[in-house]
């Protein structure tokens, strides 16, 4: 089945503790990104990979690193957590061909707790 | 940057109304405008999009319109039915840096019975 996991789907954290999102797809997607989701504020792109060891920042990429190793993996590291990055997060994948983006594949989500 | 508004916020239609929902945008540059459904507990998903070469695309009971003078972008859903309740997003992207997405703020569309 084609799909998008990430992983945990839930975690409580403490401010400061080190934490990463495994993402990861099985359609040989090239593009991959990561977005936050807020009360009001619909989807805000944190990063975007266009293929692997390309990596580029969204629009909120403070607090947030990425690493693109291999092309089915998009991991979301938080160095040093804060409360502010308590919200809903979802990965997404799309096949690209040229400059033209094809459908995206969001994850399951992941919420994040930060105390 | 872009920026993506999208109204109404709630929207309550009776089922078998159609439904509309609107984005404007402000980057004269986006040139891909997808729509989103996201149903409670998951991931969004992609119900249709337009390209800029094109003004009108349908998909059975969903269409979307797309007039680039005035930049804005509308979701028609005729016939709604009660499992068109979510809550939908509107997106813009452009196509010289289209790998950069922004979103509507959603809104959230309830069909009673």
């Amino acid at each position: 089945e084609a799909q998008v996991t990430q992983n945990p789907r839930y975690l409580i954290t403490v401010t400061g503790k080190k934490l990463t999102v495994t993402c990861s797809q099985n359609m040989n997607h090239e593009y991959m990104s990561w977005y936050r989701q807020d009360p009001g504020l619909g989807l805000r792109q944190i990063y975007y990979s266009m293929n692997v060891e390309v990596t580029d920042k969204g629009d909120v990429p403070e607090g947030y690193k990425v690493s693109r190793k291999e092309k089915r993996n998009f991991p979301l590291i938080l160095e040093s957590p804060s409360p502010n990055q308590t919200s809903l997060y979802f990965c997404a994948s799309s096949l690209t061909s040229g400059s033209r983006m094809e459908t995206q594949y969001f994850g399951p989500g992941t919420r994040l707790l930060v105390l | 940057g872009e920026n993506v508004e999208q109204h109404p916020s709630t929207l309550s239609v009776q089922e078998g109304d159609s439904a509309v929902i609107k984005c404007t945008y402000s980057d004269s540059a986006s040139n891909y405008f997808p729509w989103y459904k996201q149903e409670l507990g998951k991931g969004p998903q992609l119900i249709i999009d337009i390209r800029s070469n094109v003004g009108e695309k349908k998909d059975q009971r969903i269409a979307v319109t797309l007039n680039k003078t005035a930049k804005h972008f509308s979701l028609h859903i005729t016939e709604t039915q009660p499992e068109d309740s979510a809550v939908y997003f509107c997106a813009a992207s452009r196509g010289d840096n289209f790998n950069k997405f922004y979103f509507g703020s959603g809104t959230k569309l309830n069909v009673k019975p």
